[in-house]
């Protein structure tokens, strides 16, 4: 499976709302609800910020939400704020029973 | 509260097996963990998994490569990856995720990383 595709960046002033697609196949993103979004800051260890399409795990700003329409899923961050600057990569299971990586979007707070 | 720790060397020489290691704290239940790794400047590449009742699963591009494998009694998961390239250098993570209530959950508790690099 070949990794998910991401836009490599995406920008948005405070208090905007922005979207980051992730464009996957019916091999993984358009087979199964489980795609996942983790929110990574320079040096840090990933985040999950967004599990099974659409859940926010305990802790996460409401601010993030989650979709999915056929092969494409998606992240919306409303109400930027300048902690929301950070890389972000979706995450799909796959029909191979192997978990698959999009590339990654450096979000940047204007 | 559940944490997980790598260990392992900084350096490796090509065409050498590296051994990485995930010690967990905090429980000895629920050791389902899944090695993650990100090349500098790069994406995250998920590598394998092994679930709470050690099915074991392998990413179809490196399987050939890497061997995943539990001591419960030490609470650690290690990998193992033959014959490296530099291409391996990267920062190795690994993540719990759990197969729970007929789902799977997402990699919800990761690691702090380690760095390897593949290099004479």
């Amino acid at each position: 499976h070949s990794a998910l595709t991401q836009p490599a960046s995406v920008s948005g002033s405070p208090g905007q709302s922005i979207t980051i697609s992730c464009i996957g196949t019916s091999s993984d993103v358009g087979d199964y609800d489980y795609v996942s979004w983790y929110q990574q800051h320079p040096g840090k260890a990933p985040k999950v910020m967004i599990y099974d399409v659409n859940k926010r795990p305990s802790g996460v700003s409401s601010r993030f939400s989650g979709s999915k329409s056929g092969d494409t899923a998606s992240l919306t961050i409303s109400g930027l704020q300048g902690e929301d600057e950070a890389v972000y990569y979706c995450s799909s299971y796959t029909s191979s029973t192997t978990w698959v990586f999009g590339g990654g979007t450096k979000l940047t707070v204007l | 509260q559940v944490t997980l720790r790598e260990s392992g060397p900084a350096l490796v020489e090509p065409t050498q097996t590296l051994t990485l290691t995930c010690t967990f704290s905090g429980t000895t239940s629920a050791m389902c963990v899944s090695w993650i790794r990100q090349p500098p400047g790069k994406a995250l590449e998920w590598l394998a998994h092994i679930d709470c009742d050690d099915d074991k699963y392998y990413s179809t591009s490196l399987k050939t490569r890497l061997i995943i494998s539990k001591d419960t009694s030490k609470s650690q998961v290690v990998l193992t990856m033959s014959n490296v390239d530099r291409l391996d250098t990267a920062t190795y993570y690994c993540a719990r995720m759990m197969w729970k209530f007929g789902r799977w959950s997402p990699f919800d508790i990761w690691g702090q990383g380690t760095v390897v690099t593949v290099s004479s």
